[in-house]
């Protein structure tokens, strides 16, 4: 079993549609939680992190992790043509720990 | 600006030739790292170095060499023992201090075979 398992799609939506993306994990020693996005040929950029379990929002994003069930997702409200891009979710053991990434969802919003 | 700049954008192998490719940094940062991205793969890792003078093997190191003299350079050699390098490869270097997990990226060298 892979330690990080990710859906890598593709998720095809219409604009402003909510959009779920989700991660299950196996090793319980994970306590850091990341999503990235990636734009088409460009390096990923940190969109959303997470400590341990609970919900955080930004804007039109909103994380959650549940330790219990060993899985985390990415929720955007009201999707825009501009979100299209691939979202890998990342974890870590701690702060000085190497990530590991899911193999990614590639999503597009259909204008 | 500060960042992570990778070249070249594209490189093209030929069979039994080695390969490098380059990654610079001006963020001051001490650990940098190398990821391979394959589609559907995700990203993995071929090499991280946490300080100068100092490097460890990734998930993936086979085929592959780095060296780390300079805190701001980081180049990666693909190896003619490399017999799969089509890829697109991603250097990152992470933060000293607070957000540590926010890697920072370069825009990536897309290696292919002649």
């Amino acid at each position: 079993q892979k330690e990080v398992e990710q859906d890598p799609g593709p998720l095809s939506v219409p604009e402003g549609a909510i959009v779920s993306l989700n991660c299950t994990y196996s090793n319980s020693a994970f306590q850091y939680f990341m999503w990235y996005r990636q734009y088409s040929r460009k390096g990923p950029e940190l969109l959303m992190y997470t400590y341990s379990s609970g919900n955080k929002e930004d804007g039109r994003f909103t994380a959650q992790v549940d330790k219990s069930s060993k899985y985390i997702s990415l929720f955007i409200r009201d999707s825009q043509p501009s979100d299209s891009a691939t979202y890998l979710c990342a974890m870590a053991r701690g702060s000085n720990y190497k990530l590991t990434f899911g193999k990614g969802t590639l999503l597009t919003v259909n204008p | 600006d500060g960042g992570i700049t990778q070249s070249p954008k594209y490189l093209f192998r030929k069979e039994g030739q080695n390969v490098t490719l380059s990654c610079e940094q001006n963020l001051n940062h001490d650990a940098m790292y190398w990821y391979r991205q394959d589609p559907g793969q995700g990203l993995r890792l071929i090499y991280y170095s946490q300080i100068v003078n100092d490097f460890q093997k990734g998930d993936i190191a086979e085929g592959y060499s780095v060296s780390r003299e300079k805190k701001e350079s980081f180049p990666l050699t693909v190896t003619s023992a490399q017999k799969n390098p089509t890829a697109f490869y991603l250097c990152a270097s992470r933060p000293n201090q607070g957000l540590r997990e926010k890697l920072f990226f370069g825009s990536g060298t897309q290696l292919s075979v002649l």
